[in-house]
């Protein structure tokens, strides 16, 4: 149990261009999810954390109108880089919780993001 | 606040050989512990967790990790290493009393490779 399921695994896409990440739940109701960013050789950096049916909070210096989030259901959040940029290249991972095991979090795939 | 701090950016060690791999924390309560391990190009996978009781923890794999509340250290280690444990391995912590942050915080990872 407790499967959360990151789409795409790799997605390659032009400068200017926006992507849509989808993060969903597959076994549990996500009230929380969470999307990290990952450097390489590098820990998580949370980007922001979002509760379902509210708007997300961001963490300090992370542009909130260039990763939109949307947590519309509770199996469901989306990323999308707007206008994405090749600084923007790096790995995308989002991490869900729910109230019956609020202890751990439960972890996508990752997606690979290379903006060329 | 709260920090985990992973000394070494890599490990290495002969198949067969014990491992382990270090970590420490810094939090203002009780703390949840844990180790996660990513393979390349993938999410993060758990691998165990400390709440309370017994300072040695069992969790997947074959891996154990002690908690020394005296160190502030959480060190993850296991008896004979493989091949297929090279890995990267993030230690994080959060804090356990309620109004407590639910966000863990990440160390930066050790990189485990194993020889053959």
């Amino acid at each position: 149990g407790a499967v959360v399921s990151q789409h795409p695994s790799r997605v390659i896409c032009k400068s200017g261009t926006s992507v849509k990440i989808e993060c969903r739940s597959l076994d549990f109701q996500a009230t929380t999810m969470f999307w990290y960013r990952q450097f390489p050789k590098q820990s998580l950096m949370l980007m922001a954390t979002s509760n379902e049916g509210s708007k997300a909070t961001y963490e300090q210096g992370v542009e909130k109108d260039k990763f939109l989030i949307n947590h519309a259901s509770l199996t469901l959040s989306t990323l999308t880089v707007t206008s994405a940029h090749p600084e923007d290249s790096s790995f995308y991972i989002c991490s869900a919780r729910y109230e019956g095991r609020s202890t751990e979090a439960f972890f996508g795939q990752g997606t690979r993001l290379t903006v060329v | 606040a709260q920090s985990v701090a992973q000394p070494e950016d890599q490990v290495n060690v002969a198949e067969g050989n014990p491992l382990t791999v270090k970590c420490t924390y810094s939090v203002s309560g009780n703390p949840y512990l844990f180790w996660y391990v990513q393979y390349p190009n993938r999410g993060l996978q758990f691998l165990l967790k400390y709440i309370t009781g017994d300072n040695l923890v069992k969790g997947s794999y074959g891996f154990e990790a002690e908690f020394n509340k005296s160190q502030t250290s959480f060190h993850l280690k296991k008896p004979s290493a493989l091949v297929s444990d090279s890995a990267l391995y993030f230690c994080a912590v959060r804090v356990l009393e309620s109004g407590g942050s639910y966000i863990p915080t990440f160390g930066r990872g050790t990189s485990l490779i194993v020889h053959p």
